[in-house]
Protein backbone atom coordinates (compact mmCIF):
# COMPACT_ATOMS: atom_id res chain seq x y z
CA UNK A 1 0.00 0.00 0.00
CA UNK A 2 1.09 3.55 -1.05
CA UNK A 3 1.83 5.83 2.12
CA UNK A 4 0.25 8.67 0.80
CA UNK A 5 -2.22 7.71 -2.13
CA UNK A 6 -4.52 10.31 -3.95
CA UNK A 7 -7.17 9.72 -6.95
CA UNK A 8 -4.93 11.04 -10.24
CA UNK A 9 -7.06 12.55 -11.85
CA UNK A 10 -7.45 14.98 -13.97
CA UNK A 11 -10.27 16.39 -12.82
CA UNK A 12 -11.50 19.36 -15.59
CA UNK A 13 -14.06 21.83 -14.04
CA UNK A 14 -16.09 24.88 -15.21
CA UNK A 15 -15.23 27.75 -13.50
CA UNK A 16 -17.11 28.18 -10.34
CA UNK A 17 -17.57 24.76 -9.84
CA UNK A 18 -16.76 23.31 -5.88
CA UNK A 19 -14.31 20.19 -6.80
CA UNK A 20 -13.12 17.85 -3.80
CA UNK A 21 -9.86 15.99 -2.94
CA UNK A 22 -9.11 12.94 -1.01
CA UNK A 23 -6.06 11.48 -0.14
CA UNK A 24 -5.72 8.28 2.14
CA UNK A 25 -2.36 7.75 4.51
CA UNK A 26 -1.28 4.56 5.49
CA UNK A 27 0.88 5.41 8.97
CA UNK A 28 -0.93 5.87 12.21
CA UNK A 29 2.01 8.00 13.10
CA UNK A 30 1.49 10.62 10.98
CA UNK A 31 1.62 13.62 12.98
CA UNK A 32 1.22 16.75 10.50
CA UNK A 33 -0.82 17.07 7.01
CA UNK A 34 -1.16 19.79 4.06
CA UNK A 35 -1.88 20.37 0.95
CA UNK A 36 0.57 21.68 -1.51
CA UNK A 37 -0.31 22.73 -5.11
CA UNK A 38 2.62 22.60 -7.86
CA UNK A 39 2.17 24.06 -11.13
CA UNK A 40 3.80 23.00 -13.52
CA UNK A 41 7.51 22.40 -13.90
CA UNK A 42 7.63 24.37 -10.65
CA UNK A 43 7.94 23.52 -7.01
CA UNK A 44 5.58 22.90 -4.44
CA UNK A 45 3.68 25.64 -2.53
CA UNK A 46 2.22 25.57 0.90
CA UNK A 47 -1.41 25.77 0.49
CA UNK A 48 -2.40 24.92 3.77
CA UNK A 49 -1.97 22.63 7.14
CA UNK A 50 -4.70 20.42 7.60
CA UNK A 51 -5.86 20.28 11.60
CA UNK A 52 -7.79 17.81 13.35
CA UNK A 53 -10.71 19.77 13.79
CA UNK A 54 -11.19 21.14 10.03
CA UNK A 55 -10.05 24.82 8.74
CA UNK A 56 -10.92 27.00 5.90
CA UNK A 57 -9.08 29.58 4.32
CA UNK A 58 -11.15 31.74 2.18
CA UNK A 59 -12.42 29.46 -0.45
CA UNK A 60 -10.59 26.41 0.14
CA UNK A 61 -11.40 23.86 3.27
CA UNK A 62 -9.57 21.15 4.51
CA UNK A 63 -10.33 18.00 6.88
CA UNK A 64 -8.80 15.88 8.42
CA UNK A 65 -10.08 12.33 9.85
CA UNK A 66 -7.42 10.42 11.78
CA UNK A 67 -9.40 7.43 12.88
CA UNK A 68 -10.09 7.10 9.06
CA UNK A 69 -6.69 8.10 8.14
CA UNK A 70 -8.07 10.18 5.74
CA UNK A 71 -8.01 14.39 4.24
CA UNK A 72 -9.77 16.51 1.80
CA UNK A 73 -9.51 19.35 0.34
CA UNK A 74 -12.97 21.27 -0.99
CA UNK A 75 -12.44 24.20 -3.49
CA UNK A 76 -15.60 26.48 -3.90
CA UNK A 77 -16.65 29.05 -6.52
CA UNK A 78 -12.99 28.00 -8.74
CA UNK A 79 -11.04 29.85 -10.70
CA UNK A 80 -9.14 29.40 -13.59
CA UNK A 81 -5.94 30.52 -11.55
CA UNK A 82 -6.53 27.18 -9.35
CA UNK A 83 -5.63 25.13 -12.12
CA UNK A 84 -2.75 23.22 -10.53
CA UNK A 85 -1.85 19.79 -9.20
CA UNK A 86 -2.84 19.29 -5.35
CA UNK A 87 -0.30 17.21 -3.42
CA UNK A 88 -1.41 15.81 -0.14
CA UNK A 89 1.28 15.78 2.61
CA UNK A 90 1.92 13.58 5.38
CA UNK A 91 4.78 14.15 8.19
CA UNK A 92 5.30 11.10 10.55
CA UNK A 93 7.61 13.85 12.33
CA UNK A 94 10.34 11.66 13.95
CA UNK A 95 11.69 11.04 9.97
CA UNK A 96 11.69 14.93 9.09
CA UNK A 97 10.84 14.73 5.78
CA UNK A 98 7.14 14.68 4.06
CA UNK A 99 5.66 12.05 2.49
CA UNK A 100 3.69 13.33 -1.09
CA UNK A 101 1.22 11.91 -2.68
CA UNK A 102 1.48 11.66 -6.31
CA UNK A 103 -0.87 14.97 -6.83
CA UNK A 104 -4.32 15.05 -8.24
CA UNK A 105 -4.21 17.37 -11.55
CA UNK A 106 -7.16 20.08 -11.63
CA UNK A 107 -7.80 21.93 -14.65
CA UNK A 108 -10.41 25.03 -14.32
CA UNK A 109 -12.34 25.73 -17.92
CA UNK A 110 -13.78 28.76 -18.65
CA UNK B 1 11.43 38.12 3.50
CA UNK B 2 13.45 36.34 1.03
CA UNK B 3 12.65 32.35 0.23
CA UNK B 4 14.42 29.55 0.26
CA UNK B 5 16.92 29.88 -2.91
CA UNK B 6 19.03 27.42 -4.91
CA UNK B 7 21.63 27.41 -7.86
CA UNK B 8 22.23 26.33 -9.93
CA UNK B 9 18.76 26.82 -12.22
CA UNK B 10 20.01 24.58 -14.54
CA UNK B 11 22.65 22.05 -14.72
CA UNK B 12 23.76 19.94 -17.69
CA UNK B 13 26.33 17.19 -16.74
CA UNK B 14 27.19 13.98 -18.58
CA UNK B 15 27.22 10.42 -17.54
CA UNK B 16 30.13 9.93 -14.84
CA UNK B 17 30.60 13.75 -14.11
CA UNK B 18 29.41 14.84 -10.56
CA UNK B 19 26.99 17.65 -9.83
CA UNK B 20 27.09 19.92 -6.66
CA UNK B 21 24.09 21.55 -6.40
CA UNK B 22 23.40 24.34 -3.59
CA UNK B 23 20.74 26.29 -0.92
CA UNK B 24 19.97 29.09 1.00
CA UNK B 25 17.27 28.24 3.76
CA UNK B 26 14.72 30.82 4.84
CA UNK B 27 16.65 33.09 7.57
CA UNK B 28 15.91 31.67 10.71
CA UNK B 29 14.96 27.85 9.28
CA UNK B 30 17.61 25.26 10.38
CA UNK B 31 16.21 22.50 8.64
CA UNK B 32 16.91 22.08 4.88
CA UNK B 33 15.62 19.35 2.67
CA UNK B 34 16.48 18.07 -0.33
CA UNK B 35 14.01 15.87 -2.83
CA UNK B 36 14.29 14.30 -6.33
CA UNK B 37 11.04 14.81 -8.75
CA UNK B 38 11.97 12.59 -11.81
CA UNK B 39 9.99 13.36 -14.86
CA UNK B 40 6.21 12.02 -14.26
CA UNK B 41 7.09 10.58 -10.65
CA UNK B 42 5.95 12.31 -7.17
CA UNK B 43 8.42 13.76 -4.92
CA UNK B 44 10.77 11.76 -3.14
CA UNK B 45 12.96 12.16 -0.27
CA UNK B 46 16.82 12.39 -0.11
CA UNK B 47 18.30 14.13 2.91
CA UNK B 48 17.31 15.95 5.97
CA UNK B 49 20.11 18.13 7.95
CA UNK B 50 19.03 19.99 10.79
CA UNK B 51 22.01 21.95 12.92
CA UNK B 52 24.37 20.90 10.39
CA UNK B 53 24.33 17.03 11.28
CA UNK B 54 22.42 14.68 8.91
CA UNK B 55 19.07 13.42 10.45
CA UNK B 56 17.67 10.95 8.29
CA UNK B 57 18.00 10.24 4.64
CA UNK B 58 15.68 8.67 1.77
CA UNK B 59 16.46 5.44 -0.28
CA UNK B 60 19.17 6.66 -2.69
CA UNK B 61 22.46 5.44 -3.31
CA UNK B 62 25.32 6.46 -0.98
CA UNK B 63 26.69 8.39 -4.03
CA UNK B 64 23.83 10.98 -3.25
CA UNK B 65 25.47 12.75 -0.38
CA UNK B 66 25.57 16.38 0.95
CA UNK B 67 26.07 18.43 3.77
CA UNK B 68 24.94 21.67 6.16
CA UNK B 69 27.27 24.60 6.66
CA UNK B 70 27.04 26.67 9.68
CA UNK B 71 25.18 29.52 7.93
CA UNK B 72 22.70 26.66 7.06
CA UNK B 73 22.91 26.81 3.62
CA UNK B 74 23.58 23.53 2.06
CA UNK B 75 24.66 21.49 -0.58
CA UNK B 76 24.10 18.32 -2.42
CA UNK B 77 26.50 15.94 -4.48
CA UNK B 78 25.90 13.27 -6.78
CA UNK B 79 28.43 11.42 -7.78
CA UNK B 80 29.17 9.26 -10.62
CA UNK B 81 25.80 10.65 -12.50
CA UNK B 82 23.58 8.01 -14.21
CA UNK B 83 21.09 8.97 -16.76
CA UNK B 84 18.27 8.32 -14.65
CA UNK B 85 19.57 11.10 -12.26
CA UNK B 86 17.88 13.74 -14.52
CA UNK B 87 15.42 14.87 -12.36
CA UNK B 88 14.17 18.47 -10.50
CA UNK B 89 16.50 18.69 -7.47
CA UNK B 90 14.34 20.54 -4.65
CA UNK B 91 15.23 21.88 -1.47
CA UNK B 92 12.96 23.03 1.58
CA UNK B 93 13.80 24.54 4.55
CA UNK B 94 11.67 24.76 7.66
CA UNK B 95 11.88 25.54 11.54
CA UNK B 96 13.21 23.04 13.49
CA UNK B 97 10.55 23.18 16.26
CA UNK B 98 7.67 20.33 15.86
CA UNK B 99 6.15 19.59 12.36
CA UNK B 100 6.95 22.78 10.70
CA UNK B 101 5.39 22.65 6.78
CA UNK B 102 8.33 23.25 4.64
CA UNK B 103 8.81 25.33 2.28
CA UNK B 104 10.65 24.75 -1.20
CA UNK B 105 12.80 26.29 -3.52
CA UNK B 106 12.38 26.80 -7.12
CA UNK B 107 14.82 23.84 -7.93
CA UNK B 108 17.72 23.00 -9.64
CA UNK B 109 17.01 21.21 -13.23
CA UNK B 110 19.77 18.32 -13.32
CA UNK B 111 19.88 16.61 -17.20
CA UNK B 112 22.40 13.98 -17.85
CA UNK B 113 23.34 13.46 -21.43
Amino acid sequence: RKEVEQDPGPFNVPEGATVAFNCTYSNSASQSFFWYRQDCRKEPKLLMSVYSSGNEDGRFTAQLNRASQYISLLIRDSKLSDSATYLCVVNVGSQGNLIFGKGTKLSVKP
Amino acid sequence: EAGVTQSPTHLIKTRGQQATLRCSPISGHTSVYWYQQALGLGLQFLLWYDEGEERNRGNFPPRFSGRQFPNYSSELNVNALELEDSALYLCASSLSIGNQPQHFGDGTRLSIL
